[in-house]
């Protein structure tokens, strides 16, 4: 059992469509991180949340840290096919601490 | 600045081979992380290093050495490979623990 739980595994969907996902866990996590990695490269950070409930935009992307800092959410609206990649979440238990993986969501957004 | 590099990019090794991979940055970094990513599995992590000189073990240590000699690489050795040990392997390299980390694009390493 992975300590942050990501879902689903697989997503596909059509361009324009929205879609989210979501990074669970029962640990709480000082900051929360969200990377898209794309085939044959290695993941890039999109963004950091560090305060529970926060929110924040990058153009269609959504990032939401919930209130407890134990889940976060990734919200992509009027997907596009640029958009497929697969999207890690990655959590610090404590300001400091190594950083801790989930197992990945590939999406796929067809033209 | 060329960030994380990598080398070599894919590798085919027969059980019981050693080999070392490479990984290098040019961001002055302190902290550098070897992973390995396997399908479903996210990524995992194998051993890292807070400074040039310590090393300490991840998640997954067993079957691979590393070295930190100097501040900018980071080497992962596999000693005696096997065919667990197929996977993508990546090279990260951050500020501190918590901060953002930087990959490498990757060796594919098969082992036969």
């Amino acid at each position: 059992t992975q300590l942050l739980e990501q879902s689903p595994q697989f997503l596909s969907i059509q361009e324009g469509e929205n879609l989210t996902v979501y990074c669970n866990s029962s640990s709480v996590f000082s900051s929360l991180q969200w990377y898209r990695q794309e085939p044959g490269e290695g993941p890039v950070l999109l963004v950091t949340v560090v305060t529970g409930g926060e929110v924040k935009k990058l153009k269609r992307l959504t990032f939401q840290f919930g209130d407890a800092r134990k889940d976060s959410s990734l919200h992509i609206t009027a997907a596009q096919t640029g958009d497929t990649g697969l999207y890690l979440c990655a959590g610090a238990r404590a300001a400091g601490n190594k950083l801790t993986f989930g197992g990945g969501t590939r999406v796929l957004v067809k033209p | 600045n060329a960030g994380v590099t990598q080398t070599p990019k894919f590798r085919v090794l027969k059980t019981g081979q050693s080999m070392t991979l490479l990984c290098a940055q040019d961001m002055n970094h302190e902290y550098m992380y070897w992973y390995r990513q396997d399908p479903g599995m996210g990524l995992r992590l194998i051993h890292y290093s807070v400074g040039e000189g310590t090393t300490a073990k991840g998640e997954v240590p067993d079957g691979y050495n590393v070295s930190r000699l100097k501040k900018q690489n980071f080497l992962l050795g596999l000693e005696s490979a096997a065919p667990s040990q197929t996977s993508v392997y990546f090279c990260a390299s951050s500020r501190g623990n918590s901060y953002e980390q930087y990959f490498g694009p990757g060796t594919r390493l098969t082992v036969t």
